[in-house]
């Protein structure tokens, strides 16, 4: 079955870490991969998109991964601040042929304490 | 103002009521979802609309009908309410173009009892 996986509900680093997030994926053939960032209440916003034919993407603070090989997508924070702490969510298109639906991660909430 | 706005943020209904949600977009987007969000299962799709004349079942639609009134305009109905309908409820836009990101709304609350 397809499954969309993030590494774990909840992660705790202290504030100045780099925190690292998963997100693994089975029967799936994305030509995309998303990562969004919610907070309590809100809507999801939108981060960083990385395509299957680039290893990283770079936005600031944020860097993500994507291994083809390994189905697996990574999403660092440098320099983590309390301001970070939310919930990221990773996305991708379940078709694989850049179609225009996402399939959600349950997402991962990041704590950083001060 | 929000690019992409929901009303109610907020409800409150009864088993076997019909309710509306509704959604609006100043993005100029030709391609709006609406999605369910529960604790511990993620957002689901619902219904999604590539324009006015195209609307598509996403993975959990039975109890939902959707209506795409205006390229600005998606909105999403519960005709008999049941309370594992419970939940927070997004609409979405996005561009043409496969890859494009998806803006959200604020989102609604619905809580059926």
């Amino acid at each position: 079955s397809q499954k969309i996986e993030q590494n774990s509900e909840a992660l705790n680093i202290q504030e100045g870490k780099t925190a690292t997030l998963t997100c693994n994926y089975t029967n799936y053939s994305p030509a995309y991969l998303q990562w969004y960032r919610q907070d309590p209440g809100r809507g999801p916003v939108f981060l960083l998109l990385i395509r299957e034919n680039e290893k990283e993407k770079r936005k600031e603070r944020l860097k993500v991964t994507f291994d083809t090989t390994l189905k697996q997508s990574l999403f660092h924070i440098t320099a983590s601040q309390p301001a970070d702490s939310a919930t990221y969510l990773c996305a991708l298109d379940p078709s694989g042929a850049g179609s225009y639906q996402l399939t959600f991660g349950k997402g991962t909430k990041l704590s950083v304490i001060p | 103002d929000a690019d992409v706005t929901q009303t109610p943020r907020n409800r409150i209904t009864k088993t076997g009521k019909r309710i509306m949600l509704e959604c609006s977009q100043t993005k100029g987007h030709d391609r709006m979802y609406w999605y369910r969000q529960d604790p511990g299962l993620g957002l689901q799709l619902i219904y999604y609309s590539f324009d006015v004349k195209d609307i598509n079942k996403g993975e959990i639609s039975d109890g939902y009908s959707v209506s795409r009134q205006a390229q600005a305009k998606f909105s999403l109905s519960l005709e008999s309410a049941i309370p594992n309908q419970t939940a927070l409820y997004f609409c979405a836009t996005s561009d043409t173009g496969a890859g494009e990101t998806q803006y959200f709304g604020p989102g609604t609350r619905l809580l059926v009892l």
